[in-house]
């Protein structure tokens, strides 16, 4: 599709229970990012994908957090046990390639943990 | 270290205002994207930069490589302009996007 689709748009979890978020991105894209956005314009990067593979996974909390992308199915990132910290919006953005940057942006999940 | 600075932090304009936000980086860049974040949160890319200007409707991005500088300017304001506006770049030796720190525009009809 062209448009980078990201569900659920609003998630709520309470403390200790596991979080899933899906990303699809546009067809065609091979990089596919992860950002979190916690303060309001405070954008912190976690991982991104080439394909299926990882290509940058330096923002990347080592213990709860885990992310793949699968061949056929929707990119995901999953929180192990939600913490309250980790309420933020969750964004996904996808690109062709490094030498073609421009990328386009889902619209978000909120994670709200309680 | 890569850092891109946004001026100013807020904005407010009348309606009908010419209006520019400007944003500074340090290293050298692929590209520089202008977002903008309505309340709500989701996130609409503007405009693509590696050089030059860029025109939209209302909106116009130029990006000056060797100052490594670029400013959005939205001309005839709308209070609908209202939203977050973020300019994020795209290093040479780095496939992530770094963030600004935002400029919140109000539009006061």
């Amino acid at each position: 599709g062209e448009e980078v689709a990201q569900t659920p748009k609003h998630l709520v979890r309470g403390e200790g229970q596991k979080a899933k978020l899906y990303c699809a991105p546009i067809k065609g894209h091979s990089y596919v990012f992860w950002y979190q956005q916690v303060l309001k314009n405070e954008f912190k990067f976690l991982i991104s994908f080439q394909n299926e593979n990882v290509f940058d996974e330096t923002g990347m909390p080592k213990e709860r957090f885990s992310a793949k992308c699968l061949p056929n199915s929707p990119c995901s990132l999953e929180i192990q046990a939600t913490k309250l910290e980790d309420s933020a919006v969750y964004f996904c953005a996808s690109s062709q390639s490094p030498a073609r940057p421009e990328a386009f942006f889902g619209q978000g999940t909120r994670l709200t943990v309680v | 270290k890569n850092e891109v600075e946004q001026s100013p932090q807020n904005l407010t304009a009348q309606e009908g205002e010419f209006i520019t936000i400007n944003c500074s980086y340090s290293v050298g860049i692929s590209a520089l994207h202008w977002l903008q974040q309505h309340p709500g949160g989701g996130i609409v890319s503007l405009f693509m930069l590696s050089s030059g200007k860029k025109k939209h409707g209302r909106l116009i991005a130029t990006i000056n490589i060797q100052e490594k500088h670029s400013s959005l300017h939205i001309t005839a304001s709308h209070p609908r302009d209202s939203a977050v506006y973020i300019c994020a770049s795209i290093p040479n030796t780095g496939n992530q996007f770094y963030f600004g720190t935002g400029t919140s525009l109000t539009v006061i009809p």
